[in-house]
Formats: C-alpha cells, sequence, structure tokens
C-alpha cells in the first residue's frame, strides 16, 4: 500500500519570497516521487520527478524538492516566487512494481504581489 | 500539436443520461488512464488500460464503462448519470504501467449534472 499525505491545503507567500510545499509519503517498497503543478482551468503538468540517484531534484520553473528516505519526505521548495506560480501543487508517488499512482490532496500556492 | 486531449471540455446534462467522453493521445503511449478531480481537487485514479487491456480498476460504479479501441484511445461512458458524477474527469498517459514514467494529463473534461 502506498499514499501521500500534504499537509497544508494553502500557502500563502509575498511574491519573491522562498516557498516549502510539504509532502509525506508512505510505501511498503521503494518509490518514485513526483511533484505536479495545475494551473486554474488546466491538466496536471509535470514539475519533477525523483527516480533514483541523487536526492535533490530541480526542475522547471525554478523548483527543486529534496528526497529525504529516513524522513518519508519529498518537500518541494523555490528560492522566490513569482506571481506566475500561482497553483495547485499535486505530490505523487509510484511504488517500485506497483501500477497505480498515488496523489496527494493538493496545496494551493497563492502568491501575493 | 495537443499531445492528450479531450472532448468534450464542458458538458452540462440532466440526471439519469447516458454521456460519453473522448480522449486521444499523439505521445506514442502505451497505457492510458481516467480520473476523476472532485470540488475539493482531490484526484482519484478510475480505470488504467495498457495496450487496450484493463490493468487498474478501482471502485468505480459499474454506471462508468472505459473502452480502449486502440492504443490511442480511451474513452469513458457513463450511464445514469446522478448528481454526484460531477466533477472534472482528466485522462492522461504514460510510456509504460510499471515503470517510473510520469504521466502526461489532458485538459480535463468538467461534468455537471443537474
Amino acid at each position: 500500500a502506498q499514499s501521500v499525505t500534504q499537509l497544508d491545503s494553502q500557502v500563502p507567500v509575498f511574491e519573491e519570497a522562498p516557498v516549502e510545499l510539504r509532502c509525506n509519503y508512505s510505501s511498503s517498497v521503494s518509490v518514485y516521487l513526483f511533484w505536479y503543478v495545475q494551473y486554474p482551468n488546466q491538466g496536471l503538468q509535470l514539475l519533477l520527478k525523483y527516480l533514483s540517484g541523487s536526492t535533490l531534484v530541480k526542475g522547471i520553473n525554478g523548483f527543486e524538492a529534496e528526497f529525504n528516505k529516513s524522513q518519508t519526505s519529498f518537500h518541494l521548495r523555490k528560492p522566490s516566487v513569482h506571481i506566475s506560480d500561482t497553483a495547485e501543487y499535486f505530490c505523487a508517488v509510484r511504488g517500485r512494481g506497483y501500477q497505480k499512482v498515488t496523489f496527494g490532496t493538493g496545496t494551493k500556492l497563492q502568491v501575493i504581489p | 500539436d495537443t499531445a492528450v486531449s479531450q472532448t468534450p471540455k464542458y458538458l452540462v446534462t440532466q440526471m439519469g443520461n447516458d454521456k460519453s467522453i473522448k480522449c486521444e493521445q499523439n505521445l506514442g503511449h502505451d497505457t492510458m488512464y481516467w480520473y476523476k478531480q472532485d470540488s475539493k481537487k482531490f484526484l482519484k485514479i478510475m480505470f488504467s488500460y495498457n495496450n487496450k487491456e484493463l490493468i487498474i480498476n478501482e471502485t468505480v460504479p459499474n454506471r462508468f464503462s472505459p473502452k480502449s479501441p486502440d492504443k490511442a484511445h480511451l474513452n469513458l461512458h457513463i450511464n445514469s448519470l446522478e448528481l454526484g458524477d460531477s466533477a472534472v474527469y482528466f485522462c492522461a498517459s504514460s510510456r509504460a504501467e510499471t515503470a517510473s514514467y510520469e504521466q502526461y494529463f489532458g485538459p480535463g473534461t468538467r461534468l455537471t449534472v443537474t
């Protein structure tokens, strides 16, 4: 079984400030981890993914995430946000050998001018 | 070029009707999915097909029936629509169902049942 927890349903942050969106997962096997972004009225788009190797993963639009196996976390960070980053962000996990991807409940990032 | 497309984008219908949503991908992927996103943005997988074969079938009412005529298409037919079926339905595709490859999502179909 696998699950994903995104503790923050909404995160307001001022423009040009740093942000961290938290994600914790649970799985009985090794995992692949993903962050997706959903802009208003659009489908989901991949931001970045962790497959193996380096625990720091860089993605599009200046985002990065760090895989922490001991804390079963995969938090998403950006050093300076823009208005255009306002969107819903989803963390997702797929256990190796499993067919299903499980998504978290999403975190709404609101960038304040 | 649109990678994953869905039609229609909006669908408003009355309770008890039957409706279909179509999905097509031009990425050459062999696996396709249907997800339901409710009003709280919770995203839940419904079905997955690999090379036209059903591989994931979550606990979904049997009023929902997926059909995959070929690798590039996965349609969703819904019988006897209910108010609770109102949601955004997303189609997605990926290269292989057991690998790490990410999923590519369509723009969604907003279904409103009145």
